[in-house]
């Protein structure tokens, strides 16, 4: 798996509840990354993080939020502002290096009727 | 942030045929270039990388050729085969990722 794990697989919620997605590495990445995808679509980066205890917005952060505060972990939030959260979220990590490969999780299917 | 264009957006093959898909983008400075394959419901995976030193990089059926000069760069794939079928991302390396919308590829046996 490469390393990364997310939880869970599925995940269904009541429209205007938060929800927590889960990452965890093991490959001791310093950078660390969440994507959202639609059906059909590409790739489009919520939040990043390059460093333990520091994070940036991507292009698509509005009603959402992350923390990183170890290494090996990198929630992240679906706030009840998020108009269209249903979608495929994937996480993924690389080293600092900008030369390498970057690794991603299983993904996190969420539903929100 | 980097610009990155990928054509086709769908690509229809007989098996046995070529397929290329080609990306363009705009940060001269961007030395890293990978190639993601994605299969429906599963995560992306890494299938071929490039680094701006090398021109052209091969891996049994599969090939990446870039020209930074023209700042282009493309996939190969050689007698494809129906597992072939899936979409191709491809991506270009700053402090992040920057992938390609994507194209769907679709042997036909």
């Amino acid at each position: 798996d490469g390393g990364i794990t997310q939880s869970p697989k599925y995940l269904f919620r009541k429209e205007g509840q938060n929800v927590t997605l889960s990452c965890e590495q093991n490959l001791n990445h310093d950078a660390m990354y969440w994507y959202r995808q639609d059906p059909g679509q590409g790739l489009r980066l919520i939040y990043y993080s390059q460093i333990v205890n520091d994070f940036q917005k991507g292009d698509i952060a509005e009603g959402y939020s992350v923390s990183r505060e170890k290494k090996e972990s990198f929630p992240l939030t679906v706030t009840s502002a998020q108009k269209n959260p249903t979608a495929f979220y994937l996480c993924a990590s690389r080293p600092s290096d900008r030369g390498h490969e970057q690794y991603f999780g299983p993904g996190t299917r969420l539903t929100v009727t | 942030g980097e610009n990155v264009e990928q054509h086709p957006s769908t690509l229809s093959v007989q098996e046995g045929d070529s397929a290329v898909i080609k990306c363009t983008y705009s940060d001269s400075a961007s030395n890293y270039f990978p190639w993601y394959k994605q299969e429906l419901g599963k995560r992306p995976q890494l299938i071929i990388d490039i680094r701006s030193n090398v021109g052209e990089k091969k891996d049994q059926r599969i090939a990446v050729t870039l020209n930074k000069t023209a700042k282009h760069f493309s996939l190969h794939i050689t007698e494809t085969q129906p597992e072939d079928s899936a979409v191709y991302f491809c991506a270009v390396s700053d402090y992040k990722l920057s992938f390609g919308a994507g194209t769907t590829v679709t042997v036909r046996a």
